[in-house]
């Protein structure tokens, strides 16, 4: 079992859908991480947090310390969201990285 | 100009080939990292440096040796190159000095194509 889980691997949406990204981990960590990956393969942090929620324009990240699981928000969505989305966490300041495998959203028109 | 720069971006090799790819950045941080993401896998950690004289493997260091020659540059290298190491390969670094350490800001990658 990957200590970093995602759900769903694939995603597919209509243009102006709400859409919901889940992350389950099983190790303790010092805080989570939100990246976005574009289809050329650039990757981009979108959040970090360790606690309670983040939001960055439509995008909102939130975090259960007690239940080990995160979720990434997108509302009204766009066909320009269409990336992997990859969770990974941090287990001690200034470590290493542990990824999900991402989650591939496709947004159509 | 990005922070954070790759070369070559795309390569084409032969097994037994040895291949270096390249890591420059201008952002100044002091950690540097090395990973590989095949389709399906999550991103996996090769080798990285915490400093120009702190080198550590990651989980998948075999078949790979890396060189830390200023803090702005971290090379991989692949001594006998074999199709097993096709892949995507990115670049990272991150800033033990701020608050936000954790953090990794990546490269644009170098997909590697090995016959």
């Amino acid at each position: 079992k990957n200590e970093v889980e995602q759900s769903p691997q694939n995603l597919t949406a209509q243009e102006g859908e709400f859409i919901t990204i889940n992350c389950s981990y099983s190790v303790g960590i010092s805080a989570l991480h939100w990246l976005q990956q574009h289809p050329g393969g650039g990757i981009v942090s979108l959040f970090m947090l360790s606690s309670g929620k983040k939001k960055h324009g439509r995008l909102i990240a939130t975090i259960n310390i007690q239940e080990k699981h995160s979720s990434l928000h997108i509302t009204a969505s766009h066909p320009r969201d269409s990336a992997v989305y990859i969770c990974a966490v941090s287990r001690a300041s200034g470590s290493r990285l542990t990824f999900g495998e991402g989650t591939q959203l496709t947004v159509n028109p | 100009d990005a922070d954070v720069t790759q070369t070559p971006r795309n390569r084409i090799t032969k097994t037994g080939k040895r291949i270096m790819l390249e890591c420059s950045q201008t952002k100044g941080h002091d950690r540097m990292y090395w990973y590989r993401q095949d389709p399906g896998l999550g991103l996996q950690l090769i080798y990285y440096s915490f400093d120009v004289k702190d080198i550590n493997k990651g989980e998948i260091s075999d078949g790979y040796s890396v060189s830390r020659q200023a803090q702005a540059k971290f090379s991989l290298s692949l001594e006998s190159a074999i199709p097993n190491q096709t892949a995507l390969y990115f670049c990272a670094t991150s800033d033990s000095g701020t608050t936000t350490h954790d953090e990794q800001f990546f490269g644009p990658g170098t997909r590697l194509t090995v016959l």
